[in-house]
Formats: C-alpha cells, structure tokens, sequence
C-alpha cells in the first residue's frame, strides 16, 4: 500500500515551453500532497504545499506563477513548470500524505534545453 | 522554524557490520513525529523508520533500529548486518503532529565495502 506514482519519469523540453508534472496516489486519498526539487547529492527543497480544492501554499522564494500547481482531486496534483528555462532544470519530486506519513513518488527529470 | 542536522556528509562500513548515523534537531515542541528516508540510486525515498515522540521505546524495523534520545533532541539511526543493497544517502526528516510538513537534515552518503 501507500504508492505514489509521478508521470513522466524524465523529460527533456525547449527553453520557453510549459511542461506538466503529474502526481497521483494510487491506493489512498490524500488531501494534502507536497512539491520538492532536489539537486544532485543534496536534500530535498519543499516547493509548495498542495491542498485538494484549494491553491497550494508556496515556499518563500519560489515563483508561484512559473510553479503552477493544481490539486483538483484526492488523488492527483500537477506541477506546470511554464516558459522553461535551464535553470529550471532539475529532479522534481512529489508526495502524498497518509497515515502520519509522506510517501514519495519516484521522482521527474527535467531537462530544459 | 524546526532545523534537522546531520553532521555527517558520508560514511562507510564494511559488508555485515554495523554502523550509526547521526540526527539533531532543534524543536521548542514536545509532540513531533521523527523519521528516516533512504534514497538510492534510483532516487526513489523510501520510509526506512518512523518514531512517534511520545513513545519512550526505540523504533525498530528489521536491521534498522533508532536511539531516541528525546531530551537531547538527538535521533541516531544505526544499520545493523549491513548489506550492499543499503548504499545509499539517508535523510533524517521532522514534523509536527498537526502538520505533514517535513524538515530534512542534508543527509549523509552511506557507502557499503564488499
């Protein structure tokens, strides 16, 4: 029990293109599920905290107009990166609250060419 | 705000021994949930552990198994019979009882020696 899953593993995108992330929880409801970004061989970076039919909190610093985020249901959030640029290249992860825990999917790659 | 420290960028330890990370965190709360994630390779988080502070007693989980040490704000996570499957960077995360967000230590590399 308790899986998380994310779509697409790895992408790779032109600079100025939108590209959408999706998170979904398969076996359990989640109102709340959370965004990372993660760098290589460092910690995890909270993004934003998303909430099911409401907007999602943002973490100081982080743009919420290039980081949309939608939670329309119990089970799936998407994460839209809009107008790419290679700095926002970088490994995204998604989680999913359930039973005093978060549970993490397998994370996407992005890649902004 | 809630800080996690792990002191500890890497470690090694050799095929069936045992080795301990190290976890301090900074809290004026009395009731928090602590935790351990593995991240291999794959970069998949995997819940190794989960404590409870309420509960004097040590979580365990097979070949994991912490030392809460509630008044010193100190969580150590120690892999016993190590294996080569357990590489991989370990984070240490806090959270309130009332709030699913996780604070992250910077983690720590474990390397395992055949």
């Amino acid at each position: 029990g308790a899986v998380v899953s994310q779509h697409p593993s790895w992408v790779i995108c032109k600079s100025g293109t939108s590209v959408k992330i999706e998170c979904r929880s398969l076996d359990f409801q989640a109102t709340t599920m959370f965004w990372y970004r993660q760098f290589p061989k460092q910690s995890l970076m909270l993004m934003a905290t998303s909430n099911e039919g409401s907007k999602a909190t943002y973490e100081q610093g982080v743009e919420k107009d290039k980081f949309l985020i939608n939670h329309a249901s119990l089970t799936l959030s998407t994460l839209t990166v809009t107008s790419a640029h290679p700095e926002d290249s970088s490994f995204y992860i998604c989680s999913a609250s359930g039973s005093h825990t978060q549970y993490f999917g397998p994370g996407t790659r992005l890649t902004v060419l | 705000a809630q800080t996690v420290t792990q002191s500890q960028p890497e470690m090694s330890v050799q095929e069936a021994e045992t080795v301990t990370l190290s976890c301090t965190y900074d809290t004026s709360e009395s009731d928090y949930y602590l935790f351990w994630y593995k991240q291999p390779p794959s970069r998949q988080m995997i819940l190794v552990i989960r404590q409870e502070a309420y509960k004097q007693q040590n979580a365990t989980e097979n070949r994991f198994s912490v030392n809460f040490q509630k008044a010193a704000k100190s969580f150590s996570l120690k892999i016993s019979d190590s294996q080569l499957g357990d590489a991989a960077m370990y984070f240490c995360a806090y959270r309130l009882i009332n709030d699913y967000k996780l604070s992250f230590g910077a983690g720590t590399t474990v390397t395992v020696r055949a």
